[in-house]
């Protein structure tokens, strides 16, 4: 079954240090990752994804986020938080061999991240 | 350069009452999924649709819930004869081809509170 792991709910981080958000998927055939942001009463913010390639992928606002497969993972970073990327963080994976369930993506349940200054 | 947009973004209905949420995807967009996010959870699919097709209803709860996506106008999400069970956010989002790789972009959600 296709699922994904965000095994922390909560990341508490100093400004100016660097962050990690884990998440961990478990797909039938080839993975399509994404990570998203949702702020307080607002929708969900894409921030990058993996399809192929380079295992390192970057995205908007200065986030990165690395591939292994052998681990089964997408872990989302940052070298120097800021204070505004406190929010909900979101991992999501799509199955690329599912046939008519190809359009749904599976979501963790979250990760508040809590940058203080 | 409008993103998706879903309306209202809060609604109060009381049990046995009707829910009609609504969606209008992205300029140039003619895929739109609905997901459903409950109180600390991740969000949950519900259903795909393209123009005037529903391509995957799987997530859907096959009583009282149904979704349309017409050749004119926003996506509805009907909920009939609501129950406390249905509080929780819905989002919308939507992609330009619905290939595998394609990006699904969100709305800002509409909050159900059934009383």
């Amino acid at each position: 079954a296709q699922s994904v792991a965000q095994p922390e709910d909560q990341v508490n981080v100093a400004e100016g240090n660097p962050l990690t958000v884990k998440c961990t998927y478990s797909v039938s055939g080839n993975p399509y990752l994404f990570w998203y942001v949702q702020y307080p009463n607002r929708g969900l913010q894409f921030l990058l994804k993996y399809i192929t390639g380079d295992n390192l992928v970057k995205g908007s606002y200065g986030f990165e986020a690395e591939f292994n497969k052998s681990q089964t993972s997408f872990h989302l970073k940052k070298p120097s938080a800021l204070v505004s990327d406190s929010a909900l963080y979101f991992c999501a994976v799509r199955d690329a061999n599912r046939g008519s369930t190809l359009g749904r993506l599976y979501f963790g349940r979250g990760t508040q991240l809590t940058v203080w200054p | 350069n409008a993103g998706v947009m879903q309306n209202p973004r809060h609604l109060v209905r009381r049990r046995g009452q009707e829910a009609r949420l609504r969606c209008s995807p992205m300029k140039g967009h003619s895929h739109v999924y609905w997901y459903r996010q409950l109180p600390e959870e991740g969000l949950k699919f519900m259903v795909y649709l393209q123009k005037e097709n529903i391509i995957d209803e799987s997530g859907m709860p096959k009583e009282r819930f149904s979704a349309e996506f017409p050749k004119e106008g926003p996506s509805i999400l009907r909920i009939q004869q609501v129950v406390r069970g249905d509080s929780a956010a819905y989002f919308c989002a939507s992609s330009l081809s619905g290939g595998v790789t394609d990006t699904q972009y969100f709305g800002p959600g509409t909050r159900l509170t059934v009383l």
